[in-house]
């Protein structure tokens, strides 16, 4: 049964800390990305992989760091330099190159800092 | 500046009745357009997609019309059912991008019995 997990569900961090989001895709795509969502918002990519060891920055990278060390694995870490964490974090995955462009997501970590 | 945009917020309509959801873009190097379908604190749902060199793509109950001179598409769903009711975001790829995705804001379909 093929698909993307992200965990956990919801999560709680104090102002200040750096919290990292766990995602995770046996769809066997090289590509991996993540979005966020704030309400109201369309989802906006913070970064994203084409092939293991390698990611660039999407058009929100400040304050996010991501790692690609193995190609069913994309974590997210959310840094205390990020100003506004509080959001809706949504991990997809797709076969690379320009044939395939359907994305397809995990369920989504909602993360809210206090 | 918005280079997907999807002007209606929301839009209810009868069940049976013709669903029509609107998506403008302002980039002439977008060569696929998707729709997705999303629930409440769930990821979006790959719906349909249409290449830029279609004018048309059909799938069951679901079609996409691209208008590429006036920069527009639109996502009719025929026959609306209740279970239609959720946030359909209009996403666009930049040629050449490898698979990069911008999206819409989205707008809430509510689908009455």
């Amino acid at each position: 049964d093929g698909g993307i997990t992200q965990s956990p569900k919801y999560l709680f961090r104090k102002e200040g800390q750096n919290v990292t989001l766990s995602c995770e895709q046996n769809l066997n795509h090289d590509a991996m990305y993540w979005y966020r969502q704030d309400p109201g918002q369309g989802l906006r990519l913070i970064y994203y992989s084409q092939i293991v060891n390698d990611f660039q920055k999407g058009d929100i990278a400040e304050g996010y760091s991501v790692s690609r060390e193995k190609k069913e694995s994309f974590p997210l870490t959310v840094t205390s330099a990020q100003k506004n964490p509080t959001a809706f974090y949504l991990c997809a995955s797709s076969r690379a190159g320009t044939s395939y462009n359907e994305q397809f997501f995990g369920p989504g970590t909602r993360l809210t800092v206090l | 500046d918005q280079q997907v945009k999807q002007n209606s917020p929301s839009l209810s309509v009868q069940e049976g009745r013709i669903s029509i959801l609107n998506c403008d873009y302002t980039n002439s190097m977008f060569d696929y357009f998707l729709w997705y379908k999303k629930y409440p604190a769930e990821g979006p749902t790959f719906l349909i997609s249409i290449s830029s060199i279609k004018d048309k793509n059909e799938d069951g109950r679901f079609t996409v019309f691209l208008n590429k001179s006036a920069k527009h598409l639109s996502l009719h769903i025929v026959p609306s059912q209740p279970g239609d009711s959720a946030v359909y975001f209009c996403a666009a790829r930049v040629t050449g991008s490898q698979g990069n995705l911008i999206f819409g804001k989205g707008t809430k379909l509510s689908v009455k019995p």
